[in-house]
């Protein structure tokens, strides 16, 4: 258990649907990291948030929208889902960015 | 622009070789240099952080070297096992940034 957790682990929805995967950061981490890996493909960064507060954006689509609350979790939010939103979504924590990130187990996202 | 380049993208070694790959980074602004190791259905794990030009760190078999001044980072591992199959991949941190490069996919064949 890496203090990190991510829920649910798997998913599966139709298109058009709108889906919310939510993340734990590890006690005492302020800052949480939203990342894509789709079939393939490497880590792609979606945004950041940090005491509450988006501090950095990727390359996340407008139909997608993430939050962190007082009590640093923070959930992403998926909205008019399409095939290629399929991917495994990895939330990361940590106290800051040059001490690295510890992630989540990630959830799967599958659209049908 | 953080543009982290690994290679090569795939490596197939037999068990108790030796291998190495790179990562390259941009040389400016140079905060931290991070290796993870993803093995398949699990989450990317931390293997080291570095932060000094000429930074060597060592974990058992794996060791790594970090050259700030030419952007690049050196991952080697000494007599590979199986169990040393995985993606490693390499980070790069500036300001509060941190972008990952695609990774090297290893399988060590016993």
């Amino acid at each position: 258990d890496s203090g990190v957790t991510q829920t649910p682990k798997h998913l599966i929805t139709a298109t058009g649907q709108r889906v919310t995967l939510r993340c734990s950061p590890r006690s005492g981490d302020l800052s949480v990291y939203w990342y894509q890996q789709s079939l393939d493909q490497g880590l792609q960064f979606l945004i950041q948030y940090y005491n509450g507060e988006e501090r950095a954006k990727g390359n996340i689509l407008e139909r997608f929208s993430a939050q962190q609350f007082p009590d640093l979790h923070s959930e992403l939010n998926l909205s008019s889902l399409e095939l290629g939103d399929s991917a495994l979504y990895f939330c990361a924590s940590s106290v800051a960015t040059q001490y690295g990130y510890t992630f989540g187990s990630g959830t799967r996202l599958t659209v049908v | 622009i953080l543009n982290v380049e690994q290679s090569p993208q795939s490596l197939h070694v037999q068990e108790g070789d030796s291998t190495n790959f790179t990562c390259s980074f941009p040389s400016s602004n140079f905060y931290a240099l991070h290796w993870y190791r993803w093995e398949t259905a699990k989450s990317p794990e931390a293997l080291f952080v570095m932060t000094l030009n000429g930074d060597e760190k060592k974990k058992g078999r794996i060791s790594a070297t970090l050259n700030t001044k030419e952007g690049y980072s050196y991952l080697y591992i000494k007599g590979s096992q199986p169990e040393d199959s995985a993606t490693y991949l390499c980070a790069f941190s500036r300001d509060n940034d941190m972008r990952f490069g695609a990774g090297t996919r290893l399988t060590v064949k016993p």
